[in-house]
Parts: structure tokens; sequence; C-alpha cells
């Protein structure tokens, strides 16, 4: 069955880079897009940006400075970096199965943003 | 970028009520527009996509309808187990999420 699970630290000093990996069963990266989706607590969801199945990208126009997205389709894992972390992107960060739009979706990895 | 505004921001209702919840996009976007639904502490769950086409396994309670920039998601029967909070997402040009609205038991 269709699998989606984000692993990567929980705390990121301010400054610093964050990196999340997302790894994926069931479905093939070659065949399927994969997005990220960050959520602030009690907030609405966010779109960041969309790793396509031929290996093109898209990026939120807000994050695309700070942003990328790559992946290992041997490892059926895409990857997230974004650096110059500050508080405001404390939140939960979701990987999803990009159908247009997101079938599928992670159980999500909760990041905070502090020293 | 296409701003998307959900109404209420809560809403009240009993088990057994008709639920209209509402979502504007700030400009055209066809018929792009999906709904999700987010339980306490997990993932948001795809109910409808394409405005009005409902996904697999999601009760036909459940629809949705609208184009252009007006929609709505329609709830026909409450049950206890739709407690939860429902966003609008947009994809015709990126992607966008409402703020969401939050569906309280009365």
């Amino acid at each position: 069955q269709v699998q989606l699970k984000e692993s990567g630290p929980g705390l990121v000093q301010p400054s610093e880079t964050l990196s999340l990996t997302c790894t994926v069963s069931g479905f093939s990266l070659t065949s399927y897009s994969v997005s990220w989706v960050r959520q602030p607590s009690g907030k609405g969801p966010e779109w960041m940006g969309r790793m396509w199945y031929d290996g093109d990208t898209a990026y939120n126009s807000a994050l695309k400075s700070r942003l990328s997205i790559s992946r290992d389709t041997s490892k059926n894992q895409v990857f997230l970096k974004m650096n110059s972390l500050q508080t405001d992107d404390t939140g939960t960060y979701y990987c999803t199965r990009d159908l247009v739009p997101f079938d599928y979706w992670g159980q999500g990895v909760m990041v905070t943003v502090s020293s | 970028d296409i701003q998307m505004t959900q109404s209420p921001s809560l809403l009240s209702a009993s088990v057994g009520d008709r639920v209209t919840l509402n979502c504007k996009a700030s400009q055209n976007i066809y018929k792009n527009l999906a709904w999700y639904q987010q339980k306490l502490g997990e993932a948001p769950k795809l109910l409808i996509y394409n405005a009005n086409s409902l996904q697999t396994g999601i009760p036909s309670r459940f629809s949705g309808s609208g184009s252009g920039t007006d929609f709505t998601l329609t709830i026909s029967s409450l049950q206890p187990e739709d407690v939860a909070t429902y966003f609008c997402q947009q994809y015709y040009s990126g992607s966008t999420f409402g703020a969401g609205t939050k569906l309280e038991l009365k």
C-alpha cells in the first residue's frame, strides 16, 4: 500500500539549515510527484514545493530563495533542505503524494526552531 | 498569488444536521479545488477533488459544489466522527490552502 514517512531533526537552531527526508513505498517516484507541505500549529497548511515525477521541481514563491528539493529514486526518497530558519518556520512538515491534489500524506514531523 | 478564504471559521452543529462550509478564491480557479478533513494530531485527509468528485472511501454524506471563485462542502447528516477542521485547497496555480473551518458538536 502507499506510504510516506518523514524523518529529520525535531529541533533546529535559528539561522541553521533544515534537512528532511521523505521515504515512500507502494508507488514509484518516476510515476508520481511528491510535495512538501508545512503547517504551523493551529493554522492552515502551506504548500512548500514539489518534486515532479520527471525530476523537475516547483517552489512556493515565498520560500523559493531558501528551499531546495531533490530525490534519490534508487532509495525511494525525496529530500527537503531549507536554510536560514527562523522561529516562524516552526511547525509540522509533511510529504504528500501529489496527484493534484494530495491523495496520500505522511504522518508528519514536528520541527521546532529555537536556540 | 491566489488567496483562499473560508467561512465560517467556527461552526457548531448537532448530530443529524445538514452542514455547509464555504470557500472563496481570490480569482477564477475553475474547478481546481479540493477539500480536506483534519482531526486533532493527524494529517489532512482528502475528501473531495475537482470541486465535486468524492475521493475513494469517503462517505457519500460528503459532497462538494461550485466553480470559478465560490465553493461549498456539504455534510448531509452530521455524524460525531465528523468533528474536525476542514480546509479547502486550490491547485489551479501552485497550491494554496484556506485557514480552515473548525466543526464542533453543539
